[in-house]
């Protein structure tokens, strides 16, 4: 099976800071790997996916992540963020074989701050 | 084009009761799964549907089932509530195949999701 570790559960950052949110997967298979945005109340938004080929990934909202593969990882980043930003952000993964079926991590909430 | 669509919004039941909730996938989408998400937790996986059977089951009693319709729609019950059954339900639908033209990944789509209060 898959597992996913968001090592911040929570992530204070002032408007227009950078800022850095992180994942680390666990698998024994290939993986797709993935950050969803959930704002309160709402479902679950893809910012980004990473499938194969290049390592940086470019989502929506200016947000990137870069897939590591000898330290199992796959952080998210955002050079500027906005008030908008505040939201809950998950990491997910799921194998090749079975794209399907996600283990999500615990998920980290961004605090954007004026 | 509508998205997924889950109904009812919201739920308020009492423990001991039962409950359906449903979930109506993009159209031309074959594959439903439904996720639990507790308060202060990410989502957990409870089953997935494709061409109306099972296809995975995620690590939740028997209480919890759920079936696939003709039209790909799919409802989630859940027998004998308990507290611990408060959560949001979410449901993904995709195009689910892995053989032919579209073998490969094809992407989820999540719906709203249904809060379920059990009092």
């Amino acid at each position: 099976a898959q597992s996913v570790t968001q090592l911040d559960s929570q992530v204070p950052v002032f408007e227009e800071a950078p800022v850095e949110l992180r994942c680390n997967y666990s698998s024994s298979v290939s993986v797709y790997l993935f950050w969803y945005v959930q704002y309160p109340n709402q479902g679950l938004q893809l910012l980004l996916k990473y499938l194969s080929g290049s390592t940086l990934v470019k989502g929506i909202n200016g947000f990137e992540a870069e897939f590591n593969k000898s330290q199992t990882s796959f952080h998210l980043r955002k050079p500027s963020v906005h008030i908008s930003d505040t939201a809950e952000y998950f990491c997910a993964v799921s194998a090749q074989y079975n794209f399907n079926k996600f283990y999500f991590g615990s998920g980290t909430k961004l605090n954007v701050k004026p | 084009d509508a998205g997924v669509t889950q109904s009812p919004t919201h739920l308020i039941k009492t423990r001991g009761q039962h409950v359906t909730l449903r979930c109506s996938p993009i159209s031309g989408h074959k594959s439903v799964s439904w996720y639990q998400q507790v308060l202060g937790q990410g989502p957990q996986f409870i089953f997935q549907y494709y061409e109306k059977e099972e296809r995975g089951r995620g690590n939740f009693p028997d209480r919890f089932s759920a079936r696939q319709f003709p039209n790909y729609s799919s409802e989630l019950n859940v027998n004998a509530l308990l507290l611990g059954d408060s959560a949001l339900y979410l449901c993904a639908s995709s195009w689910g195949g892995t053989s032919g033209s579209r073998a490969g990944f094809n992407e989820q789509f999540f719906g709203p999701g249904t809060r379920l209060t059990v009092l």
